[in-house]
């Protein structure tokens, strides 16, 4: 089955660029999504086909996608962006998640 | 404005059986693929089914299949996720969230889970 594979955790100062992976087989030949799930809380999507940011959302989240890698990156992060976040793509009519990377900002 | 409210969840004894019902608003429900996905305290998203907008069509974990039936009522625009023989790995807060699109278009929006607790 595919995996998708996240390291567990990322941290980053207030106002600097956190960047998260996602790496999977040839991921770049399929679209990735994100999704921002704070403490007790529903996941949230926040990029959808690799860049595209849903309304609402805000454009310091952007997402790339080629190769074997699919990159989240949030400029300029702040305080409140400090959640797990989880890559997703499909394969094979099924829907795969990555493991989930914690995003600490301090 | 779409909203998904799940319900049914609630402590179960090993093997045995639970309906969770998804009910939807603010769409043309028919219109969209929905899945469900469940994620066990502490751990990460794991989806465990979809259908397709008429129901005719339906995925499955491999975790699940042969267990848990997913199902729809578009005159009643609610999902439904039948679970048999259910373990203690089982046990999560279970979402349902809407295709917006296709397959690129990820799920948005979520609902806000129902607990399932499998044990004895």
């Amino acid at each position: 089955s595919y995996e998708l594979t996240q390291p567990p955790s990322v941290s980053v100062s207030p106002g600097q660029t956190a960047s998260i992976t996602c790496s999977g087989d040839k991921l770049g030949e399929k679209y990735a999504c994100w999704y921002q799930q704070k403490s007790g809380q529903s996941p949230v999507l926040v990029i959808f086909r690799d860049s595209k940011r849903p309304s609402g959302i805000p454009e310091r989240f952007s997402g790339s996608n080629s190769g074997n890698t699919a990159t989240l990156t949030i400029s300029g992060t702040q305080a409140m962006d400090e959640a797990d976040y989880y890559c997703q793509a499909w394969d094979s009519s099924t829907v795969v998640f990555g493991g989930g990377t914690k995003l600490t900002v301090l | 404005e779409v909203q998904l409210v799940e319900s049914g969840g609630g402590l179960v004894q090993p093997g045995g059986s639970l309906r969770l019902s998804c009910a939807a608003s603010g769409f043309t429900f028919s219109s969209y693929v929905m899945s469900w996905v469940r994620q066990a305290r502490g751990k990460g998203l794991e989806w465990v089914s979809g259908i397709s907008g008429s129901g005719t069509s339906t995925y499955y974990a491999d975790s699940v299949k042969g267990r848990f039936t997913i199902s729809r009522d578009n005159y009643q625009n609610t999902l439904y996720l039948e679970m048999n023989s259910l373990r203690g790995e089982d046990t999560a807060v279970y979402y349902c969230a809407k295709h917006p699109g296709d397959y690129a278009s990820g799920l948005d929006p979520w609902g806000q889970g129902t607990l399932v607790t499998v044990s004895s």
